[in-house]
């Protein structure tokens, strides 16, 4: 079965540079990569994601690229603030085989110090 | 009332209680799913429901026992639970489990559970 690995478990950044969360998956079947944030108190929230027929997607400051050869994948925030910060999570599917089951990563506790 | 909404946010137990976790959801979705969440550790996919009937269950224990009345709840029955089982539960939502277009999952903020 899938096997989603996160890196690293703490991140902190200054605000206003840049924060990088790395995942990589197991199954080469796997075509589905969603990122959810995860704020104190609240349920995880789906913030951007990436099918496998591209290798990169952005929507304002953050961004995520797929490497399907190397079966690894990315989140990039740019210009951080003090509100990106919260518990990150990958995320991996096959649509096909696994009937859209999610494996998730163990996440990324990002801080941003103003 | 919009969104996935859960009860109670907050739950204190012991191991000989019996109790259960309520979640609803306005979506108008029909496949409703369970995690569990514990510290350090990747969510836990327990049980999911689609259009009322449970498509899966990842090998939980019988003290978890879900029920799913309608698409839009879904209840957690919980009795003779240990202390390991202390962690959060999120309920979540999705247009559809299955199929090329895997739906966004849309989560409650969860029930804090405390076994003593």
């Amino acid at each position: 079965g899938e096997n989603v690995e996160q890196h690293p478990s703490t991140l902190s950044v200054q605000e206003g540079d840049s924060a990088v969360i790395k995942c990589t998956y197991s199954d080469s079947a796997s075509n589905y990569f969603p990122w959810y944030k995860q704020e104190l108190g609240k349920g995880p929230q789906l913030i951007i994601d990436i099918r496998s027929n591209v290798g990169e997607k952005k929507d304002q400051r953050i961004a995520v690229t797929l490497n399907k050869t190397a079966k690894h994948f990315s989140l990039h925030i740019t210009e951080t603030q003090p509100e990106d910060s919260a518990v990150y999570f990958c995320a991996a599917t096959s649509t096909y085989n696994q009937g859209g089951k999610l494996i998730f990563g163990q996440g990324t506790e990002l801080s941003v110090k103003p | 009332e919009t969104g996935v909404t859960q009860t109670p946010r907050h739950l204190v137990m012991g191991m000989t209680n019996k109790k259960s976790l309520k979640c609803e959801q306005h979506l108008g979705h029909n496949a409703m799913y369970w995690y569990k969440q514990s510290a350090k550790k990747p969510l836990e996919l327990m049980f999911v429901y689609s259009l009322e009937e449970r498509v899966e269950n990842n090998s939980v224990p019988s003290r978890f026992s879900p029920e799913c009345p309608n698409s839009s709840h879904l209840f957690l029955h919980l009795h003779t639970l240990q202390p390991e089982d202390s962690a959060l539960y999120l309920c979540a939502s999705s247009q559809s489990p299955r199929g090329p277009n895997t739906g966004e999952l849309f989560f409650g903020e969860g029930s804090r559970l405390t076994v003593l």
